[in-house]
């Protein structure tokens, strides 16, 4: 089954320790991206890329970093996490970076930082 | 910074009413994709409508490009499409993807 796959689905976590929230997709997409949402904020993008080794910042990419080593896995990294990236992230991807076709969501994950 | 608007922000129907989301975006976008975000968080790709009109069921859309504009019809609700729906847009080179604030929908028996 062609899916964005996103794990963990809800993770508790302290401020200042690491962690990372995987995304894989099986379609062979190259186009891969992170959104966070916040009530009244909507979603907004973290950070994207277009291919393997190509990594871009969104709007919000404070706080984050992200790799993409191969075309499948697209992961999320806090390095030190604090309480205001405390929301819900969603990892999506596209087949091409030519904006013809449509964003597929992973399930969410949804983090709480205390 | 690039505005989506959608309206109305809020929306109750009987089920088995029609009603119809509206999204304006500005002249530096495009792309259009509607989204539906159920109850339980999962957000679904409605349709990928850059211009013209497509149907999927009781979900149709519309772009009007030249207008900036994109209108979402549901016909004979159901209270399973309850949820919020999202207008997106991007650039053509798909570099940034901006939401609108959503539609929040209930449906009710």
């Amino acid at each position: 089954e062609a899916q964005v796959t996103q794990n963990p689905r809800y993770l508790i976590t302290v401020t200042g320790k690491k962690l990372t929230v995987t995304c894989s997709q099986n379609m062979n997409h190259e186009y891969m991206s992170w959104y966070r949402q916040d009530p009244g904020l909507g979603l907004r993008q973290i950070y994207y890329s277009m291919n393997v080794e190509v990594t871009d910042k969104g709007d919000v990419p404070e706080g984050y970093k992200v790799s993409r080593k191969e075309k499948r896995n697209f992961p999320l990294i806090l390095e030190s996490p604090s309480p205001n990236q405390t929301s819900l992230y969603f990892c999506a991807s596209s087949p091409t970076r030519l904006n013809n076709s449509p964003l597929h969501f992973g399930n969410g994950t949804r983090l709480t930082v205390t | 910074g690039i505005q989506v608007e959608q309206s109305p922000p809020d929306l109750i129907l009987q089920e088995g009413a029609n009603s119809t989301l509206r999204c304006n975006f500005p002249d530096s976008v495009n792309n259009l994709q509607w989204f539906h975000q159920n109850p339980w968080g999962q957000l679904i790709n409605l349709f990928y409508i850059p211009s013209g009109t497509k149907q999927n069921g009781r979900l149709s859309a519309t772009t009007v490009a030249t207008e900036r504009y994109s209108l979402l019809y549901i016909s004979s609700s159901q209270t399973t499409d309850s949820g919020v729906y999202f207008c997106a847009v991007g650039r053509t080179s798909y570099d940034k993807v901006i939401f609108g604030p959503g539609t929040s929908l209930s449906v009710i028996p």
